[in-house]
Order: structure tokens, then C-alpha cells, then sequence
């Protein structure tokens, strides 16, 4: 399967811990994106990164979020210090380019205690 | 933001039967997608539209892209049991890349 690879699928955190949440790109795509989905919603779109790039996270909340996407290895969403309403699917896509379509992976669906 | 508004939010149909959905957004968009997600995974890319006015197939999958450049509908013939999902509408934001969603439709087939 050469689609889009996150894990974990799930991921269970106490209030106050850490979360990382992995993605690994579609084979020959170097145009990564990250979305929230909550419950009965669409996704909302998070951050957009190229290779060592952060190209633009305006739909990231200023604190405690981050995002990489090293040259090496998968692109990382990390929460730090979690709270209840982090809870939600959280979905990675992949592009050849940016005005190329994006294809998903299954998702990291996480819950907080 | 651009607000994308989907409807009708779920569908209950018979095996057999023709469906169809819309998708209306506040603004102009260059491109639509239509997404399809089964429970527990994620969306999957069904059919892209990026001219106005344009009318694409994917198998029993239709879906046009309105002259206004506001709209888009997908239809879906003689649904099957594993039609079942949720079908997203989804376009570019401004900036041209991310994807702005609509809520979805969720479509139940039943034998």
C-alpha cells in the first residue's frame, strides 16, 4: 500500500501529557497537510509544509501545536500539555504539488482522559 | 472564510435507487472536489472539477461543476449497499492549496 501512512490510529492521552502524531507522505510527495475533523463535522484545515518548511499553519491554534516535516523521515503534528477539547480525528494529506489533489490518510483519532 | 453548505445533510435510500447531493458555497471557487469517507478512515478523492460548467463520471459517479462557480452537484445511479458513507464537498481556500470542507452528507443504502 503506497498511500498515505499515519500513526497511530489512535492515541489515548491524559489531560497535561504530551501527543505526537505521525504522517508518511504518499510516495513522491513532498506537499504535506494536516486537518482536524470533529465529530459530524468537515475537516478544517491545521498547517501546510513542504520539506524542512513550514509554508503556512494559520489554521493551527498559537499554543501548544507545532508541526515539522524534516528531510528525513515522517512529518510530526505534536500537542503538547493536552486538554479535553483536543480530542478529534486528526488526518494527514499528501500532494505532488500545491495545486495538486490531496490524498489522505486514515487518520490518528485521539482521545483525552 | 469561505462557507460550503451541504445538502441534504443524510440520505436513506433503497438499493437501486438514484441519489443526489449539492454542495453551495458563499464565494467563488476554481476548483470542487468530492470526497467519500467510510467510517474509521479517511476521505477518499471520487471526482475533481476545475472548469465551470464541466460534467465528470467516475463509474456510477457524476458531478458537475456550476456556471455560477458557486455550486456543484454529485449523483450517484443505481446506489449499492457499499455506497454508504459520507460524501464531502471540498474546494481551496485562498490561499490557493488548503481545502475548505462542507459537513457532509451521510447516505445510507438499505437491500
Amino acid at each position: 500500500n503506497a498511500g498515505v501512512m499515519q500513526n497511530p490510529r489512535h492515541l489515548v492521552r491524559r489531560r497535561g501529557q504530551e501527543a505526537r502524531l505521525r504522517c508518511s507522505p504518499m510516495k513522491g510527495h513532498s506537499h504535506v497537510y494536516w486537518y482536524r475533523q470533529l465529530p459530524e463535522e468537515g475537516l478544517k484545515f491545521m498547517v501546510y509544509l513542504q520539506k524542512e518548511n513550514i509554508i503556512d499553519e494559520s489554521g493551527m491554534p498559537k499554543e501548544r501545536f507545532s508541526a515539522e516535516f524534516p528531510k528525513e523521515g515522517p512529518s510530526i503534528l505534536r500537542i503538547q500539555q493536552v486538554v479535553r477539547g483536543d480530542s478529534a480525528a486528526y488526518f494527514c494529506a499528501s500532494s505532488t504539488g500545491e495545486n495538486q489533489p490531496q490524498h489522505f490518510g486514515d487518520g490518528t483519532r485521539l482521545s483525552i482522559l | 472564510g469561505q462557507q460550503l453548505n451541504q445538502s441534504p445533510q443524510s440520505m436513506f435510500i433503497q438499493e437501486g435507487e438514484d441519489v443526489s447531493m449539492n454542495c453551495t458555497s458563499s464565494s467563488i471557487f476554481n476548483t470542487w472536489l468530492w470526497y467519500k469517507q467510510d467510517p474509521g478512515e479517511g476521505p477518499v478523492l471520487l471526482i475533481a472539477l476545475y472548469k465551470a460548467g464541466e460534467l465528470t463520471s467516475n463509474g456510477r459517479l457524476t458531478a458537475q461543476f456550476g456556471i455560477t462557480r458557486k455550486d456543484s452537484f454529485l449523483n450517484i445511479s443505481a446506489s449499492i449497499p457499499s455506497d454508504v458513507g459520507i460524501y464531502f464537498c471540498a474546494g481551496p481556500t485562498n490561499s490557493g492549496y488548503a481545502l475548505n470542507f462542507g459537513k457532509g452528507t451521510s447516505l445510507l443504502v438499505t437491500p
